[in-house]
Formats: structure tokens, C-alpha cells, sequence
């Protein structure tokens, strides 16, 4: 079972390049999240779903686009890579059960923005 | 939404100690309170969990506390071993529904 496999696992940009950001489950989870990671900032929501064709914004929505056109996929769109963007990123899916609602992470990409 | 508060921020103990990590939350709907263990360089991944009608749970050397009325839950890690070095995330919840809230982690460094 590969669970949630995320692309790449490291990236360097420029300021104002755009990339995005693979992420895969085979669980058949509705539910699919991105995360930024921070030193000291915990794990912050940026753009989650619920299903095919439906997504929303969470806590740090700003300079990212997501699609979900199937349940397995769930891709990050930076559109013009800012420096503030530098980070770790975490792809994530759930079931959402009503007696647990766990989520499989993604390896994580570490991205460099210069 | 859901504001989440987890205390201490950091953690050393000497191996063979106890190490609590509490977290606060807000939303008095929550009802899935679950820890999440993030070693160096690795993906987060859920070590325990409880739902509200229970007020504790145990696994082994961890275990998880919950209260409820205070809005608050903990986890307690017994006889603490080198391995154990990892960041702590909690994430109190609804079931059943999408966004999971992340408090900020707790790093907790044993010393051998």
C-alpha cells in the first residue's frame, strides 16, 4: 500500500518561477489537505478538499492554488514563488469517520525559494 | 474555528522520566482528540487518539487524558526512552468532519 506519496521530495526555485506539487493517495479518502510547516508555527492549512471538484481555503491561502479533478489527486500550484513561501510541505489525506478522523501524511517536500 | 494552544513548547527530560504535553482547546463541539509524533526529517504520524466519551486511554508507555469540561486533553509518555526525541502535535476535532487544527508541537528531547 503506498498511502500518500508526494513530489518532489526537495526543490529550489527563483522568485516569481511557479511549480507544482504532486500529491497521490490510494486510500480512497475523501478528504485531502496541504500543510506548511514553519519552525514554530506547527502545521498550517492552506487549501483542503472534500471530494472531486470541490475544494476551500484554510488558514494561509495566499499564493497557492489547488484542483481536485479525482479523489486520488490533489496538486499545490505556487504561481509565482516568493521567498516567504520557503518552507516544508505536507500533503495529507483522511477518512472522515465519525469515530476516527486520522490523517497519512505525505513524505513532505522541502521547498527553497531564492 | 477551532483555536488550539499546546503547552510546553519545549521538553527535556533525562530518559527514564515521565514528559506531559498539554493541549487547550476552543470549539466545545469537538469531539476526537488525537497526538500526532513527528521524528527529525519525517512525516507526522497519529501515535494516539480518544474520543469525548472516554477520559482516558493507554497504550503501552503513552497514554491520553482528556477533560472535557476544561477543554483540555494530555499526553503522558511513561519511562521516556532516546527514541521518543520527537515533536508532538495535537489536533482536537469534530469527526466526521474535514479541517484538522494543529496546535504549534511540542519538541520533547529525552537525554540518555
Amino acid at each position: 500500500n503506498a498511502g500518500v506519496t508526494q513530489t518532489p521530495k526537495f526543490q529550489v526555485l527563483k522568485t516569481g518561477q511557479s511549480m507544482t506539487l504532486q500529491c497521490a493517495q490510494d486510500m480512497n479518502h475523501e478528504y485531502m489537505s496541504w500543510y506548511r510547516q514553519d519552525p514554530g508555527m506547527g502545521l498550517r492549512l492552506i487549501h483542503y478538499s472534500v471530494g472531486a471538484g470541490i475544494t476551500d481555503q484554510g488558514e494561509v491561502p495566499n499564493g497557492y492554488n489547488v484542483s481536485r479533478s479525482t479523489t486520488e489527486d490533489f496538486p499545490l500550484r505556487l504561481l509565482s514563488a516568493a521567498p516567504s513561501q520557503t518552507s516544508v510541505y505536507f500533503c495529507a489525506s483522511s477518512y472522515l469517520g465519525l469515530e476516527r478522523t486520522e490523517a497519512f501524511f505525505g513524505q513532505g517536500t522541502r521547498l527553497t525559494v531564492v | 474555528g477551532e483555536n488550539v494552544e499546546q503547552h510546553p513548547s519545549t521538553l527535556s527530560v533525562q530518559e527514564g522520566d515521565s514528559a506531559v504535553i498539554k493541549c487547550t482547546y476552543s470549539d466545545s463541539a469537538s469531539n476526537y482528540f488525537p497526538w500526532y509524533k513527528q521524528e527529525l526529517g519525517k512525516r507526522p504520524q497519529l501515535i494516539i487518539d480518544i474520543r469525548s466519551n472516554v477520559g482516558e486511554k493507554k497504550d503501552q508507555r503513552i497514554a491520553v487524558t482528556l477533560n472535557k469540561t476544561a477543554k483540555h486533553f494530555s499526553l503522558h509518555i511513561t519511562e521516556t526512552q532516546p527514541e521518543d526525541s520527537a515533536v508532538y502535535f495535537c489536533a482536537p476535532s469534530l469527526s466526521g468532519y474535514s479541517t484538522l487544527t494543529f496546535g504549534k508541537g511540542t519538541m520533547l528531547l529525552v537525554s540518555p
